[in-house]
């Protein structure tokens, strides 16, 4: 599976955009970006995930680059019970290949 | 809506006890999986069961056991706890393999060996 780089920490103001960063530059073409998260204390928390179309749910957008080696995790009016560990992951799905959580980004939403 | 439940929450042990950890999942998932969350680092898997009747190794095995019991229960074996299993222990469940599977995750249980 691709490498993974995300910033170690970020801070967000109450009701503003988060904008989370995902670097993915050796991602190949049947390789998935999922993004979790993991509140403190508590299992990690699946947020959405994509191959190569922009994708919206009710929790979150995901924007990946045309050239797939970045993608950008959006949660468009951040609340203080957003702050958590985010995870980038990149994977092919194969049946013997699972999901790897590397260190993600601290994500501290402030008031 | 319980999801996957894990018991106990908390555990302390002391080296060379053996317990199990237990986890059901209550939404007829086919997939069922054991992490490890050892302080600020990320989680490594350690066994994990694709559907009922199957468990497979993962990126930490060694000194673990599994046992998927039916479709919904999916337990955890420490025959000799070590001071290096000391961790946080997460279960989760999918509904299916492939590329569009999402993991539900237990609350955890921490384990403490002393």
């Amino acid at each position: 599976d691709a490498k993974t780089t995300q910033p170690t920490s970020m801070d967000c103001a109450e009701g503003r955009a988060a904008n989370l960063p995902c670097n993915h530059s050796t991602i190949s073409g049947n390789e998935y970006v999922y993004w979790y998260r993991q509140i403190h204390s508590q299992g990690p928390q699946y947020i959405i995930h994509g191959l190569k179309n922009n994708e919206t749910n009710e929790m979150a957008s995901l924007i990946i680059t045309e050239d797939r080696k970045s993608s950008t995790l959006i949660l468009p009016h951040a609340t203080l019970r957003d702050t958590a560990v985010y995870y980038c992951i990149v994977r092919v799905y194969n049946a013997g290949n699972m999901l790897t959580f590397g260190g993600g980004t601290r994500l501290m939403v402030k008031p | 809506n319980a999801g996957v439940t894990q018991t106990p929450k908390f555990q302390v042990l002391k080296t060379g006890q053996s317990m199990t950890l237990q986890c059901a999942q209550d939404m007829n998932h086919n997939s069922m999986y054991w992490y490890r969350q050892d302080p600020g680092m990320g989680l490594r898997l350690i066994y994990y069961s694709a559907s009922e009747g199957t468990t497979d190794k993962g990126e930490v095995p060694n000194g673990y056991n599994v046992s998927r019991l039916n479709k919904r229960e999916f337990s955890l074996r420490l025959e000799s706890a070590a001071p290096s299993q000391t961790s946080v222990y997460f279960c989760a469940s999918s509904a299916d393999r492939g590329p569009n599977e999402k993991l539900f995750f237990g609350s955890g249980t921490q384990l403490s060996v002393l």
